[in-house]
């Protein structure tokens, strides 16, 4: 597609249901990243991947929180037994990012997932 | 790991005037330094960005200054308009060994153009 997307838009779920969040990249896009934002707050680093390895996870707030990207393309975040503090809006990005840097290319965000904990 | 310090957290100015937002780095292999707008509801995009190699760039009202030895970036945006009301966040990202693509952000400032 010509930009990021990221699915579903909104997500309403109940206290303890696990939740599956996508991101899919700008086709190409080599580096994949995942930030939450809670309302009115900046932007709070989860994890990243280059290509389908993920060489820094120390943003993941808990064990109950996962991604995994396959084919070096589509990325999805889990969230198991989801909690009330767990609900933000929780932005994917992707770029391309090779070694050498000179395609690299800026970071381009999806238009998030807005996350409801009820 | 790297750390990104941006200040101020809010800053008013008047149409017309300019405006100045300021952040440090820790990493000193960090060698790419974005500055990101995000409107209400909207997501972040991109509006200026610098690499290690050159000190200063500019693109119209906007410019971003690198001093590399302090470790400071600054976004400069001269004759603001009401449409620059947006919160800005800088960011840094590392070098281009294998590990360093890590893209952290600073806390962002809300900036606000008063009419």
């Amino acid at each position: 597609g010509a930009g990021v997307s990221q699915s579903p838009s909104n997500k309403v779920t109940e206290k303890g249901k696990d939740v599956e969040l996508r991101c899919d990249p700008i086709s190409g896009h080599t580096a994949l990243y995942w930030y939450r934002q809670s309302l009115g707050q900046g932007l709070e680093f989860l994890i990243y991947f280059q290509g389908n390895s993920a060489p820094d996870k120390s943003g993941l707030p808990s064990d109950r929180f996962s991604a995994e990207r396959t084919g070096g393309s589509v990325s999805t975040l889990t969230i198991q037994r989801t909690q009330q503090e767990d609900s933000a809006v929780y932005l994917c990005a992707s770029s391309l990012f090779t070694t050498g840097g000179q395609k690299n290319t800026e970071a381009f965000f999806g238009q998030g997932t807005r996350l409801t904990v009820v | 790991g790297e750390n990104v310090e941006q200040h101020p957290s809010t800053l008013s100015v008047q149409e017309g005037d300019s405006a100045v937002i300021k952040c440090t780095y820790s990493d000193s292999a960090s060698n790419y330094f974005p500055w990101y707008k995000q409107e209400l509801g909207k997501r972040p995009q991109l509006i200026i960005d610098i690499r290690s190699n050159v000190g200063e760039k500019k693109d119209q009202r906007i410019a971003v200054t690198l001093n590399k030895t302090a470790k400071h970036f600054s976004l400069h945006i001269t004759e603001t308009q009401p449409e620059d009301s947006a919160v800005y966040f800088c960011a840094a990202r590392g070098g281009s060994n294998f590990g360093n693509e890590k893209l952290t952000f600073g806390t962002g400032t809300r900036l606000t153009i008063i009419p």
